[in-house]
């Protein structure tokens, strides 16, 4: 089953930031976040990953709280290529379990 | 990231036949490769895990007779839909892992839409 509540959809504005939240409130202290994407009638797409520390890469950036108990996913600049149901997974094992995941509607 | 294909894109099939799926891992090796079945507007469902040289496991509730897993090699997995019926229509993707124990990134194909009528 998966461990993670993500708020169902969201908007926002083409050029502006979009924060996307994750709650993984029961994660072990071994098990690391990921986030990917899915636009539709396509495969999930690997966005970025990791265990305590803030990370970034080309894509988007993960900040992940202290505790570990929740995660955002930063898109810095928003596109309308960026509308997309977006997944947060934490990893137990070397399963992934999906959860509903965030619609993100990028709006001109 | 690694690439992953399928083939075929899309299939349609009549009621009571088999239909083969195809993941190739093209860019690197894998021992392991996962199944994942999407109806609409449905999250993903990790069906079996299969792995190279043994054999897949499965997720409960899904039927090892009816959706045969065979990772014959390294790069190359496949799915098999034995006796499809219309409510084995999906969205059927796979995935390849890469990285160590707890940091197994999984790259996905563009997976394969089966109709069965």
């Amino acid at each position: 089953d998966a461990k993670t509540t993500q708020p169902p959809s969201m908007d926002c504005a083409e050029g502006r930031a979009a924060n996307l939240p994750c709650n993984h409130s029961t994660i072990s202290g071994n098990e690391y976040v990921y986030w990917y994407r899915q636009i539709h009638s396509q495969g999930p797409q690997y966005i970025i990953h990791g265990l305590k520390n803030n990370e970034t890469n080309e894509m988007a950036s993960l900040i992940i709280t202290e505790d570990r108990k929740s995660s955002t996913l930063i898109l810095p600049h928003a596109t309308l290529r960026d509308t997309a149901v977006y997944y947060c997974i934490v990893n137990a094992g070397n399963q992934f379990y999906f959860g509903t995941g965030t619609s993100l509607t990028v709006i001109p | 990231g690694a690439v992953v294909s399928q083939h075929p894109s899309r299939v349609i099939c009549k009621s009571g036949t088999s239909v083969k799926i195809e993941c190739r891992s093209l860019d690197f090796q894998a021992t392991t490769m996962f199944w994942y079945r999407q109806f609409p507007k449905q999250s993903l469902m990790l069906m079996a895990t299969s792995n190279e040289g043994s054999k897949a496991t499965y997720e409960q509730g899904v039927e090892k007779d009816k959706f045969l897993i065979n990772h014959a090699s390294l790069t190359l997995s496949t799915l098999t839909v034995t006796s499809a019926h219309p409510e084995d229509s999906s969205f059927y993707i796979c995935s390849s892992a890469s990285g160590g124990p707890y940091q197994e990134t999984q790259y996905f194909g563009p997976g394969t839409r089966l109709l069965v009528l």
